[in-house]
């Protein structure tokens, strides 16, 4: 079946540092990917999105490339800042019989101290 | 403003008793979602519903119940039989084109806890 899995956190980086947190899936056919952000306490935000190969998702200084060679969409971020903190989660929907099913890594910590 | 609600945000329950969880949204979509996250895991997903009157079982249905009687609500029922429900539920929903693989939006969470 489907799978997503994220580099084990969690991630402490100083402000201004750079971010990578890594995630790869496995699904059949072509799912679209996902990244989105929970600050605690709260529900899932979405960060960004890719639907198709080499698409670039991009926000908040926070971008994630769609590599179908190697089944990856890592989150990069130049330069971190405190209120970055929080849960990032990775997900892909297959659509098709996986109709409306998201499937999770298990989310990464990232705390950024000043 | 549109948006997704979900109440109450911390629910305490006793072993035994069954309990609903509320979800509604103002957004007109057709697709509703509920998953349970539990520490240190991803969202595992509980029931969905395509269209009112209709949901389907997620990959962990066990001790739950839902109901679709109206497009903007979607009420998940923990029963006695889920065997350890303290969890965060989540609720989602969107307009997925023919497929499904469009974004799902999140509301803010309930926090069950059973004493």
């Amino acid at each position: 079946g489907d799978s997503v899995t994220q580099m084990e956190g969690p991630v402490t980086l100083s402000e201004e540092a750079f971010l990578t947190i890594n995630c790869t899936y496995t699904a059949t056919g072509y799912p679209s990917l996902f990244w989105y952000v929970q600050y605690p306490g709260e529900g899932l935000q979405l960060l960004l999105k890719a639907t198709k190969a080499d698409d670039k998702g991009s926000n908040k200084g926070f971008e994630a490339t769609y590599r179908k060679e190697t089944t990856s969409f890592h989150l990069e971020k130049g330069s971190v800042q405190v209120s970055d903190s929080a849960v990032y989660f990775c997900a892909s929907n297959a659509g098709g019989t996986s109709y409306g099913k998201l499937t999770f890594g298990q989310g990464t910590i990232l705390t950024v101290h000043p | 403003d549109g948006g997704i609600t979900q109440s109450p945000k911390y629910l305490f329950r006793k072993e035994g008793q069954n309990v609903t969880l509320s979800c509604e949204q103002n957004l007109n979509h057709d697709a509703m979602y509920w998953y349970r996250q539990d520490p240190g895991q991803g969202l595992r997903l509980i029931y969905y519903s395509q269209i009112v009157n209709d949901f389907q079982k997620g990959d962990i249905a066990e001790g739950y119940s839902v109901s679709r009687e109206k497009k903007e609500s979607f009420p998940l029922t923990v029963t006695s039989a889920q065997k350890n429900p303290t969890a965060f539920y989540l609720c989602a929903s969107n307009n997925p084109p023919s497929g499904g693989r469009d974004t799902q939006y999140f509301g803010p969470g309930t926090r069950l806890t059973v004493l």
